[in-house]
């Protein structure tokens, strides 16, 4: 079983839909829990950054994690055809002050005009 | 700030030859971390340095990879020799500290 279980899509929506991203994990280690952006031919970048359960708003991303469930979720609302890209989620532990980030495979998604 | 800037941005090459990935990270960040992307396997981590350390390079697929940091400036990644199962989108990213990593925009090699 893979530490980080992702659903790659890809996932075609209208433009103004609610879109849900989701992952799973297995270690329940993971206290830091992070949703990267990835353009096509371009490098990751941070969306949202979260710590240990909870939600965080940010515009019209919202991040949700429950760890009980060992579940991590990413909402967009009113999406724009420019929120179409590669969403991965990236979780760390931090136990022994490992930096290293477990990283799904990420999920595509299109947002049609 | 230009980020992290690596080069080249596309590499061709015929296997056999020697591969060499380039990359500068963010001034002041102390972590690098170097990946390897494919459909297949996702984002892998290759190696990370801490103050130009190599700190776990348990990712490295087999002794053709190297990678070395010789200052807080730049680190290079070698491949070689280069085999056609090499081909992917190898990205460097760097980090102040903490968790959050600031991506270059990768290169992506082929190796035919």
């Amino acid at each position: 079983q893979k530490e980080v279980e992702q659903d790659p899509g890809p996932l075609s929506v209208p433009e103004g839909a609610i879109v849900s991203l989701n992952c799973t994990y297995s270690n329940s280690a993971f206290q830091y829990f992070m949703w990267y952006r990835q353009y096509s031919r371009k490098g990751p970048e941070l969306l949202m950054y979260t710590y240990s359960s909870g939600n965080k708003e940010d515009g019209r991303f919202t991040a949700q994690v429950d760890k009980s469930s060992k579940y991590i979720s990413l909402f967009i609302r009113d999406s724009q055809p420019s929120d179409s890209a590669t969403y991965l989620c990236a979780l760390c532990s931090n136990a022994g002050n490992n930096r290293k980030l477990i990283w799904g495979l990420g999920t595509s998604l299109a947002v049609n005009p | 700030d230009a980020g992290v800037i690596q080069s080249p941005r596309h590499e061709v090459t015929e296997m056999g030859q020697e591969v060499t990935l380039r990359c500068k990270p963010i001034s002041g960040h102390n972590s690098l971390f170097w990946y390897r992307q494919t459909m297949m396997r996702g984002l892998e981590l290759l190696i990370y340095f801490n103050n130009n350390v190599p700190i776990d390079d348990s990712g490295m697929p087999e002794d053709r990879f190297s990678a070395k940091m010789p200052n807080a400036s730049f680190s290079t990644l070698k491949i070689q020799p280069s085999e056609p199962r090499d081909s992917a989108v190898y990205f460097c990213a760097s980090s102040p500290g903490g968790n959050i990593q600031y991506f270059g925009a990768g290169t992506r090699l082929s190796v035919l």
